[in-house]
């Protein structure tokens, strides 16, 4: 299984973009990237997913490296709301989605 | 659409009773599994399923049991509730490599 390193935390303004790194350097060529965080309280909810080219969706982008041993979630304008644990994860075929540490994201005001 | 439904949403058992938390998704989701979160700390996974029928084990299986009769249902019994299985339990459903759908959670203390 591919192994990832975040940063325990970091911490953004409000309204600022924010870059959440992801280092795996041992994904394997079929590995999907995913990223889900978790809100204080609350379950965890999906971000975003990608395999090898740029991702956007309406909550996140993802930039993937052209090697593929890393990658970032952006979220363009960081609000309160979006204070979370970020989790990056490699999933590949019938494997099942295993959670590390994350990286904790605070949001100041 | 339900999505992913878990009951009971809370339960307080005694030490060595036995109970059942239901998962239901209406997604036609293959894939089903089911993780713990101890206060403070990460999602673990127990046991999980890539359709009807199989089952297998995730990081922290002992003392619970799976089944997966249908594609709609993965419930997980609890064989004998001891107190380090006080936690809040999330079932999760998707297609394979998609995103995960969670339930809300069930929160479970044991006396």
């Amino acid at each position: 299984d591919a192994k990832t390193t975040q940063p325990n935390s970091m911490e953004s303004n409000e309204e600022e973009p924010v870059h959440l790194p992801c280092n795996h350097s041992t994904i394997s060529g079929t590995d999907y990237i995913h990223w889900y965080r978790q809100l204080p309280s609350q379950g965890p909810e999906y971000v975003i997913h990608g395999l090898t080219s740029n991702v956007n969706n309406r909550m996140a982008s993802l930039a993937i490296a052209e090697d593929r041993k890393s990658s970032t979630l952006i979220l363009h304008r960081a609000t309160l709301r979006d204070a979370a644990v970020y989790y990056c994860i490699p999933l590949s075929g019938n494997t099942p989605l295993v959670f590390g540490k994350g990286t904790r994201l605070s949001v100041i005001a | 659409n339900a999505g992913v439904t878990q009951t009971p949403k809370f339960q307080v058992l005694k030490t060595g009773q036995s109970m059942t938390l239901q998962c239901a998704q209406d997604m036609n989701h293959e894939y089903m599994s089911w993780y713990r979160q101890d206060p403070g700390m990460g999602l673990r996974l127990i046991h999980y399923s890539v359709g009807a029928g199989i089952t297998d084990q995730g990081e922290v299986p002992n003392g619970y049991n799976v089944s997966r009769s249908t594609t709609e249902d993965f419930p997980l019994r609890l064989l004998s509730a001891a107190p380090s299985q006080t936690s809040v339990y999330f079932c999760a459903s998707s297609y394979p490599l998609g995103e995960l759908f969670f339930g809300e959670g069930s929160r479970l203390t044991v006396l």
